[in-house]
């Protein structure tokens, strides 16, 4: 079990500019989920996959937010003309199972900065 | 909707104090109950869980029992450590399947030698 890894651990960007994060989530684990943390936040959901379907999408996912996993193994997530409000921790998780007692396993996220 | 509420931090502490945070929900099924915790400049990771009422999930010298009827899922420890110190957020999960956590805004801990 490698864990779920994420890239860039940091990624400082100008107003305008377009970002991309990628996660790699635990092998046997299906479920996949981004979820944004800002300072003295608890994590807010953005969206989840199923395999390769995007199945829920939060409010908070703007339209310049788009997520994708093409193979049902690595996600991207993009957000387009980046705003100072999205600077933020973006956080993957990805599950194993179906059962509501299944855990979220995190990777130590992307930390973005918007100047 | 679902909701978790927590109680405000910093919460300081002594090295070998009694720890208590408190982790009241809100949900409309019958959720499964967690604890995480953030060491600085770290991810996520599972503290502790319970999946039921009474249950009582422990890892570490942390425990939390699952009280439906006060709904109500508080973490404790008998003796923390320096090396406790990180913040605490406790989430939930409702409905089987698809539906991600929803956490609470977290409880940072420190702890002093």
């Amino acid at each position: 079990d490698t864990g779920v890894s994420q890239d860039p651990r940091h990624k400082i960007t100008k107003r305008g500019q377009n970002v991309t994060f990628r996660c790699d989530p635990i092998s046997e684990h299906n479920r996949l989920y981004w979820y944004r943390q800002t300072l003295g936040q608890g994590p807010e959901f953005l969206t989840y996959f199923q395999n390769e379907a995007q199945l829920e999408k939060s409010r908070l996912l703007s339209d310049r937010f788009s997520a994708e996993r093409p193979k049902g193994s690595f996600s991207t997530l993009e957000i387009q003309r980046t705003e100072q409000g999205d600077s933020a921790m973006y956080l993957c998780a990805s599950r194993k199972g179906q059962g509501r007692g299944s855990p979220l396993h995190f990777g130590n996220g992307t930390r973005l900065t918007v100047t | 909707g679902d909701s978790v509420t927590q109680m405000e931090g910093p919460v300081t502490l002594s090295e070998e104090a009694f720890l208590t945070i408190n982790c009241t929900y809100t949900a409309t099924g019958y959720p499964s109950l967690f604890w995480y915790v953030q060491y600085p400049g770290e991810g996520l990771q599972l503290l502790l869980k319970a999946t039921k009422a009474d249950d009582k999930g422990s890892n570490k010298g942390f425990e939390a029992t699952y009280r439906k009827e006060t709904t109500s899922f508080h973490l404790e420890k008998g003796s923390v450590q320096v090396s406790d110190s990180a913040v605490y957020f406790c989430a939930l999960s409702d409905q089987p399947g698809n539906t991600p956590l929803v956490f609470g805004k977290g409880t940072r801990l420190s702890v002093i030698a």
